[in-house]
């Protein structure tokens, strides 16, 4: 059964730092890794998609890597802003069932001013 | 993007009443919807796989009379939580294959509080 980890659970930055979020999971025999942004009380936002033959995305300020043998992915955020507050939370799909995604329980970011 | 609407964001209703959540696809068809759960500070559980002309498929351990889903058109699923009880409060969200078939797409969620 696959599990995913993040860490840290939460972080507190100040504004214009560069930020790493870490997400690890058990079974590296995965379709698809996916990286989500979500606001209180609110749906997910995909940010990042990432294919098992890829090694990384980017879009914007944000970049995530995937290392699919070692059972890990980041996501780099560059000059944080305090509209970046909010939990990110990654997801991976496995094999053969390309949209069920298994989450990991996210990482709490708040940018500070 | 692709836009997933969920309806409502936020019901709150007495213990033994049914509460019905829908899901919309606003511009591609989805034939494949999915329903999650989450609580304060967890992370997203699948509850069930909605096809649409078919029955939905649940994970293990949730009630299927519980959670009723009907996905009757391609651009609408709905689960509906029977004789709520004050366990069942949770935030419920349901996300929808992308045209491309890759990228899953995510409603805003439904916050259901049961008194």
């Amino acid at each position: 059964k696959q599990e995913v980890t993040q860490i840290p659970a939460a972080l507190s930055v100040p504004e214009g730092e560069n930020l790493v979020l870490n997400c690890s999971f058990t079974d590296s025999a995965i379709y698809n890794l996916q990286w989500f942004r979500q606001d209180p009380g609110k749906g997910l936002t995909s940010l990042l998609l990432i294919q098992s033959s890829q090694r990384e995305q980017t879009s914007g300020r944000l970049n995530a890597s995937l290392d699919k043998s070692s059972g890990r992915s980041t996501l780099y955020i560059a000059a944080s802003q305090p509209g970046d507050s909010a939990t990110y939370l990654c997801a991976v799909g496995g094999t053969g069932t390309a949209s069920k995604l298994t989450f990991g329980t996210g990482t709490r970011l708040q940018v500070t001013l | 993007g692709a836009v997933v609407s969920q309806h409502p964001s936020r019901v709150i209703c007495k213990s033994g009443t049914s509460v019905k959540i829908e899901c919309r696809s606003l511009d591609f068809q989805a034939t494949t919807m999915f329903w999650y759960r989450q609580f304060p500070k967890k992370s997203l559980m699948l509850m069930a796989t909605s096809n649409e002309g078919s029955k939905a498929t649940y994970e293990q351990g949730v009630e299927k009379d519980k959670f009723l889903i009907n996905h009757a058109s391609l651009t609408l699923s709905t689960l509906t939580v029977t004789s709520a009880h004050p366990e069942d409060s949770s935030f419920y969200i349901c996300s929808a294959r992308g045209p491309l078939g890759e990228k899953l797409f995510f409603g805003s969620g439904t916050q259901l509080s049961v008194l």
